[in-house]
């Protein structure tokens, strides 16, 4: 079945050390894979996507995420993480459909000072 | 400002008594779509509507409907809501699709049947 996995289900980090949230994916081609942010009551808001190409893509506030086929992986991760990065993290993905999302379970992240 | 609206952000009844979630867009987008959040589980997709009078099932349509009469609307509606519908709901749309365009969220409508 595809699904996305999501390992960690809370994980905490110092303000200024690196941040890397693991998200394992099973879909029988090249999937499309998504991070996206949920900052306290809001909603979710896109961090970046992989479709094809360049495995190590960036997105919005200082994130990046790497593609590596061999691991059915697409971590997440920043090199400083601030006090404002504390929120849930979700893992995306869709075998192709344009119109159905698989969410992962979800990382809340907790940056202590 | 571009956004999604969600109404009524939280929001307390009764088993049984019909509901429902109003969603708009004022972005044009011809996707909408509606989850639900709930603890360890992260967020299932209810239905979904590529366009208007257009709509199907997600993951976990039983006990909901929807309609999209209007480009800007997708309200989602709970018949004879049970307590098993306590949840935390989203909407989202998209000017394409949920790969193709990027996803933006509603802050979400807490609904608690007792």
């Amino acid at each position: 079945a595809q699904s996305v996995t999501q390992p960690d289900i809370h994980i905490t980090v110092s303000e200024g050390a690196s941040l890397e949230l693991r998200c394992n994916y099973s879909y029988g081609a090249t999937p499309y894979l998504f991070w996206y942010v949920q900052s306290p009551g809001q909603g979710l808001q896109l961090l970046l996507k992989y479709f094809s190409g360049d495995t190590l893509v960036q997105g919005i506030k200082g994130f990046e995420a790497e593609f590596k086929r061999s691991q059915s992986s697409f971590n997440l991760r920043k090199p400083s993480v601030h006090w404002s990065d504390a929120a849930e993290y979700f893992c995306v993905g869709s075998g192709g459909s344009n119109y159905k999302l698989t969410f992962g379970k979800g990382t809340l992240l907790t940056v202590n000072p | 400002e571009a956004q999604v609206t969600q109404n009524p952000r939280y929001l307390i009844t009764v088993t049984g008594k019909k509901l429902t979630v109003t969603c708009s867009q004022n972005m044009n987008h011809e996707y909408m779509s509606w989850y639900r959040q709930d603890p360890g589980l992260g967020l299932r997709q209810i239905y979904y509507s590529m366009n208007v009078e257009v709509t199907d099932k997600g993951d976990v349509p039983e006990g909901y409907k929807v309609s999209r009469k209007e480009k800007r609307n997708f309200p989602l509606i709970l018949e004879s809501p049970s307590p098993n519908q306590t949840s935390l709901y989203f909407c989202a749309s998209s000017l394409s699709g949920a790969i193709t365009g990027e996803l933006f969220f509603g802050e979400g409508s807490r609904l608690t049947v007792l």
